[in-house]
């Protein structure tokens, strides 16, 4: 069976500081690639998608970057955080098509 | 582009009341249309979705019925119980993109 996982769970980080969280899916090959955040109370926004190795689509520039160097290895990474990265970071895979999207734990993130 | 909006924000109702949650978007190209369900500090989760081939789609106490014409999806909880009460959000697809967007999420509250 397909798995998910995303580390890790929690992390505070001071501003200015890197950041690289790692996602990683289990079972499957050439998944669709998904990073959400979302802050407290909000709604889901997606960063960035892959739906194959290197190929990265970015919908919120910033200051975050991803990569991805294996098939089902996806990392969100950033240089020097800010305050305003805080939140709840999801990974997600999906077969790819219309089926649906598996999420990983989650990350909180906090910048302090 | 892509773009979905969800509603209402919150949604407050008596047990063993109906809930509907209603979502627009403006890509008619979208074909996907999922709903997840995340309870507090948790991943979110599928709990049913609809291709656009499809009107209506129903899964015991839950039903989502979809207007490609209107470009309206809903999500219809019937018979709600305390264990419904979560953040439900909405959801959508393209197979051009594989973007896969939510739209802000509504907070449901079942009251005993």
């Amino acid at each position: 069976s397909q798995t998910i996982h995303q580390w890790p769970a929690t992390l505070v980080q001071p501003v200015g500081s890197p950041l690289s969280l790692e996602c990683t899916v289990e079972g499957t090959s050439n998944p669709n690639l998904y990073w959400y955040r979302q802050a407290a109370g909000r709604g889901l926004q997606l960063l960035f998608y892959s739906v194959g190795i290197g190929q990265i689509s970015s919908e919120v520039p910033q200051n975050l970057s991803a990569s991805r160097p294996q098939d089902r290895q996806f990392i969100l990474s950033s240089k020097k955080l800010l305050l305003s990265d805080s939140g709840f970071y999801l990974c997600a895979w999906s077969a790819g098509g219309r089926t649906e999207a598996f999420f990983g734990q989650g990350t909180r993130l906090t910048v302090v | 582009g892509e773009n979905v909006e969800q509603h209402p924000s919150t949604l407050s109702v008596q047990e063993g009341d109906s809930a509907v949650i209603k979502c627009t978007y403006s890509d008619s190209a979208s074909n996907y249309f999922p709903w997840y369900k995340q309870e507090l500090g948790k991943r979110p989760q599928l709990i049913i979705d609809i291709r656009s081939n499809v009107g209506e789609k129903k899964d015991q106490r839950i039903a989502v019925t979809l207007n490609k014409t209107a470009k309206h999806f809903s999500l219809h909880i019937t018979e709600t119980q305390p264990e419904d009460s979560a953040v439900y959000f909405c959801a959508l697809l393209t197979d051009s993109s594989y973007k896969l967007i939510f739209g802000s999420g509504t907070r449901l509250l079942v009251r005993p």
